[in-house]
This record gives structure tokens, sequence and C-alpha cells, in this order.
């Protein structure tokens, strides 16, 4: 039974352009949350994803943006990179129906520069 | 929204030693409580996580107890072993969907 898979694991962009990172989920869960997570701190709520629609967003600007396709595997897309936005980005899968027991994948570590 | 505060930041002990790591959180709405173990260069893994209507859950040699009149949460590790080391998070979702976590408490064990 695979676990929740993330891609790309490294990244490295140049401040201004725009990044899609991919996210399946862990076979039979519906829900997508992504997280940032900067080095030292736990990870911050981006927005989460059920139904192909985002159901709650937490305190990032309108540059972060993601999608859920109707096999329930997600994006997240960021525009107009920061220097700011280096982190480690998480997805994490979960059932809606029980909304608890959030698996992460490995993250993918976006370096801008 | 759910703020959750973790104690201590960085906790190192003898292997063999026990180690307790303890939160807080705001949120009375909340009833669920995760605890997540993240190794160098890896996601947050779930280990163990209670729910508000037991007061304490065990798993081998990790054990969580939970005190919702006090709005506290503690992460009991008996019997440290090397393996242990990583970071802890603790977490709580509040009345909405997302987890709130703490800021972490990075263990190490000591051979």
């Amino acid at each position: 039974d695979a676990g929740v898979t993330q891609s790309p694991t490294h990244l490295i962009k140049t401040r201004g352009q725009q990044v899609t990172l991919r996210c399946s989920p862990k076979s039979g869960h519906d829900t997508v949350s992504w997280y940032q997570q900067a080095l030292g701190q736990g990870p911050q709520f981006i927005f989460q994803y059920y139904e192909e629609e985002e159901r709650q967003r937490g305190n990032f600007p309108d540059r972060f943006s993601g999608h859920q396709f109707p096999n329930y595997s997600s994006e997240l897309n960021v525009n107009a990179l920061l220097l700011g936005d280096s982190a480690l980005y998480l997805c994490a899968s979960s059932l809606a129906s029980t909304n608890t027991e959030a698996f992460f994948g490995q993250g993918t570590r976006l370096t801008v520069v | 929204g759910e703020n959750v505060e973790q104690h201590p930041s960085t906790l190192s002990v003898q292997e063999g030693d026990s180690a307790v790591i303890k939160c807080t959180y705001s949120d009375s709405a909340s009833n669920y409580f995760p605890w997540y173990k993240q190794e160098l260069g890896k996601g947050p893994q779930l280990i163990i996580d209670i729910r508000s209507n037991v007061g304490e859950k065990k798993d081998q040699r990790i054990a969580v107890t939970l005190n919702k009149t006090a709005k506290h949460f503690s992460l009991h590790i008996t019997e440290t072993q090397p393996e242990d080391s990583a970071v802890y998070f603790c977490a709580a979702p509040g009345d909405d969907y997302k987890l709130s976590f703490g800021a972490g408490t990075t263990v190490t064990v000591r051979a």
C-alpha cells in the first residue's frame, strides 16, 4: 500500500518564477492538505482540498493556489516566487469522513535563489 | 483558531531513560490530538494519537495522556533508544479542518 507520494523531492527556482508541486494521497484517502515548513519550525497550513474544491485556507497570499483532480491527487502552485518561499512543502492526506489521521509525504524541498 | 504550545524545545536524555514532551492547546473544540516524529530530511510520521473520549493511550514504548480540563496533552517515551532521536511535533485541529502544530521538540538520546 503506497503512502503519500510527492514530487519532485528537491527543486531550485529563481525569484519571480512559478513552481508546481505534486502529491498523490494514500490509497483510500480523499482529502489533501498542503503545509509549509520553514527550517526549525512546525508545519503551517496552506489549504485543504476535498471534492476538487478548496475547503479551507490558511494565512497565505493568493500567490499560493492549488488543484485537486478526480483521482484525488493534488497540485500546489506558487507564483512570483520570493526568497521567503524557500521551505519544505508537505502534503498530507486524510479521509474526510473522519477528518483525522493525516499522513504526510516526504515533502518537496524548495529553494528560491 | 487553535494555538498549540509545546515544551521543551530541546530534550537530551540518556539511553534507557524516559522522555516527556508537553503541549497545551487553546480551543476546547479540539477532540483529536496526534503526535508526529520527523527525522532529518523526511516528512512527519504519525506515531500515536488520542481522541478526547480517552485519557491515555499506549503503544509499546510510547504513550500519550490527555487532560481536557486543563487543555494539555503529553507524549511519554520509555526506555529511549538512539533511534528515538528526532524532532517531535504535537498538533490539534480546533474546530476546523486544519491541524495546528506545536513548534517541535528536538530529542537527542545519548548512548
